[in-house]
């Protein structure tokens, strides 16, 4: 079975340029998670959305981020205009149904974004 | 608010040796805990998960506890091996399925 998918895998761009991610979660997994993990941290939890809905993105920096799930499958994570803050890695992680029960999740290789 | 502190931040062992890694919250109202292993430059490996109901998994040569109402977890590793060298990651399950990591336990395992 495949595990969730993220792409690029690293990507070094100029402040104030625009970035997106893309995640393919595992078939079948209704929920998805964006995560920010910044050097020597643990994950952050930007935003989760069940089937197409985003139902927590309040720690989703709305000013500059913005995440789409069309068709409750993949999902774009966008950055624009980027800062030199949000050089991290973007973990991207899906689990099967939905709130009301705790379901494990699965985490991608996640994507390393350098901002110079 | 749950934070979860990890203790220590790096540790170095030479091979063979067991070792213990910590893991503490402040919030005991959890469905489970997790710990998850990070290599450099991927992302994470689930090891075990422990239901908020249990006390320990054993997977192998890791054995992790849960005592809630102290609010720590230990993850035990038996017989450390080279391989085992990585990033560990405690993390709490709470409501809307909300993962709150630690900051991570660096370990290095030497020959």
């Amino acid at each position: 079975e495949a595990g969730v998918v993220q792409s690029p895998r690293y990507k070094i761009i100029e402040k104030k340029q625009p970035v997106a991610f893309w995640c393919n979660p595992i078939s079948g997994h209704n929920t998805l998670y964006w995560y920010r993990q910044n050097l020597g941290q643990g994950p952050e939890l930007l935003i989760r959305y069940e089937n197409e809905e985003a139902v927590d993105d309040s720690q989703l920096p709305k000013d500059r981020f913005s995440a789409e799930r069309l068709k409750g499958v993949d999902s774009t994570l966008k950055i624009q205009p980027a800062e030199l803050g949000d050089s991290a890695v973007y973990l991207c992680a899906s689990s099967a149904g939905t709130s009301g029960n705790f379901y494990e999740q699965y985490f991608g290789p996640g994507t390393r974004l350098t901002v110079t | 608010k749950q934070e979860v502190t990890q203790i220590p931040a790096a540790l170095s062992v030479p091979e063979g040796e067991n070792l213990v890694l910590n893991c503490s919250f402040t919030d005991s109202a959890i469905y489970n805990l997790q710990w998850f292993r990070q290599d450099p430059g991927k992302g994470l490996t689930s090891l075990l998960l422990i239901q908020s109901s249990q006390r320990e998994q054993t997977s192998g040569r890791l054995n992790a506890s849960l005592d809630k109402s102290s609010g720590r977890s230990t993850l035990y590793i038996a017989a450390s091996q080279p391989g085992d060298s990585a990033t560990y990651l405690c993390a709490l399950g709470g409501g809307g399925n909300k993962l709150t990591f630690g900051t991570g336990t660096q370990l290095k395992v030497e020959l």
